[in-house]
């Protein structure tokens, strides 16, 4: 298994301004991801963070506005840039072990409101 | 693209047996798992099926059919603590990350 925490746990953030999520694994892993889940929704793959490279978007999301850091095997930031309320959401980072990609850990999440 | 299909909402009785489906459309297909999520908490790993058949795990059991693009997830002698979101997450190819259904919101009921 894997603990992963997240920081800020909330935030309330005005429009335009930008807020870095942060994700911490107790364990080295490969595979980190971020993904975004309104209340009651599903969970969208934002992007794939990779160690020592840029990180990977799925369609209909760019660098620009979700830049993603991955300094280490165990730590990694995502930031929601430029806010507009449309980015009220819930964000959070996963981590796939060893067991496989049908296994993933996620983190407590972040719940952001965009005013 | 990938698309699953999964009841928005189910209700059932404590004590009974319930089934959650999920149909598919992937371009490629590496393996079904399903997750749980309770209101506010993050999405947990219940169980995964790559190949036909029934995987039994406790009181949660799991089902794929590869050639009708269709599994479930059968939850037995249901508790109030399974009132819980329940999605299926489909595996395109070995090291791609998992695409998620809407989800099936689970109410139990006394």
């Amino acid at each position: 298994s894997a603990v992963i925490s997240q920081k800020p746990s909330r935030d309330i953030c005005q429009r335009g301004t930008s807020l870095t999520i942060q994700c911490q694994v107790d364990s080295q892993v490969t595979m980190m991801f971020w993904y975004r889940q309104q209340p009651g929704q599903s969970l969208t793959l934002i992007a794939t963070a990779n160690q020592g490279s840029e990180a990977t978007y799925e369609s209909g999301f760019v660098i620009d506005k979700f830049p993603i850091s991955r300094p280490n095997l165990t730590f990694s930031t995502l930031t929601v840039s430029n806010m507009s309320p449309e980015d009220s959401s819930i964000y959070l980072c996963s981590v796939e072990k060893s067991e496989g990609m049908e296994t993933q850990y996620f983190g407590p999440g972040t719940r952001l409101l965009v005013l | 693209g990938q698309s699953l299909e999964q009841p928005s909402e189910v209700t059932a009785v404590e004590g009974a047996i319930v089934q959650i489906n999920c149909t598919y459309q992937t371009s490629g297909f590496y393996g079904l798992s399903w997750y749980q999520q309770h209101d506010g908490g993050a999405p947990t790993f219940l169980s995964y099926n790559a190949l036909d058949g029934l995987e039994e795990t406790g009181r949660f059991s799991s089902f794929l059919s590869r050639s009708d693009s269709y599994g479930y997830l059968l939850l037995q002698e249901l508790q109030m603590k399974d009132s819980a979101s329940y999605f299926c997450a489909v595996i395109s190819s070995g090291n791609t990350p998992l695409v998620f259904g809407k989800g099936t919101r689970l109410s139990v009921i006394a």
